[in-house]
């Protein structure tokens, strides 16, 4: 069973600019979460989608975005990059069910010039 | 407020040593609990899943505890290897949704030869 894909892995990008960031879950999983990480910093939430519906955000500015097409794969948007979006984004899926396990993709590591 | 704490923020220890790494939270209502082990770089991996009724979970050389009345968890690590270097997060959902989680900042475990 494949795992939780993230890509790009890694990128480079100009303050000003926006980036693209996508995710293909778990098969059968339909919980697709974002999180930022920092260097030297804990993993911080960004939002979640299940079924298409956002329906948890965390606290960050409406710069950052996304989405969850049909098929659970998801996208987040960056607009407007600033020097402190730098950062490693982690997604992850779940089934949504109770004790569920949240299963982590390896990330895809931003870099604002 | 929801928060997670985590003690050490860093820990070195000798190749072949235990160590037990501490989680204290106040999160609540209280659903799982969970240790993930975040190499340099990587997407978390899952170790252990808690529920409200579990007080130990094991994984391996991985062994979590949980005592939901003082809302304490503990990993321990037994004959540590070199490949244990990481960071290691601990996790608590009041939720089944991936949004209703707090996370720790995390203890960074360096082992050495």
């Amino acid at each position: 069973k494949a795992g939780v894909t993230q890509t790009p892995r890694y990128l480079i990008k100009t303050r000003g600019q926006q980036v693209t960031l996508s995710c293909s879950p778990i098969s059968g999983h339909r919980s697709v979460s974002w999180y930022q990480q920092t260097p030297g910093q804990g993993l911080q939430f960004l939002f979640e989608y299940f079924s298409e519906t956002q329906r948890n955000k965390g606290n960050f500015p409406g710069r950052f975005s996304g989405r969850q097409f049909s098929n659970s794969r998801s996208e987040m948007n960056v607009s407007t990059l600033e020097l402190g979006d730098s950062a490693l984004y982690l997604c992850a899926s779940s089934d949504g069910s109770s004790g569920n396990t949240i299963y982590f993709g390896e990330g895809s590591w931003l870099t604002v010039v | 407020k929801n928060q997670v704490e985590q003690s050490p923020q860093s820990l070195i220890i000798l190749e072949g040593k235990n160590c037990t790494l501490q989680c204290n939270y106040t999160v609540s209502p209280f659903s799982n609990l969970r240790w993930y082990k975040q190499d340099t770089g990587r997407g978390p991996v899952s170790l252990t899943i808690m529920t409200f009724s579990e007080n130990t979970k094991s994984n391996g050389r991985y062994t979590a505890t949980l005592d939901a009345d003082t809302k304490q968890s503990s990993l321990h690590i037994t004959a540590s290897q070199l490949s244990d270097s990481a960071s290691y997060i601990c996790v608590v959902s009041y939720n089944t949704n991936a949004g209703k989680s707090t996370f720790g900042d995390g203890t960074t475990l360096t082992v050495k030869p």
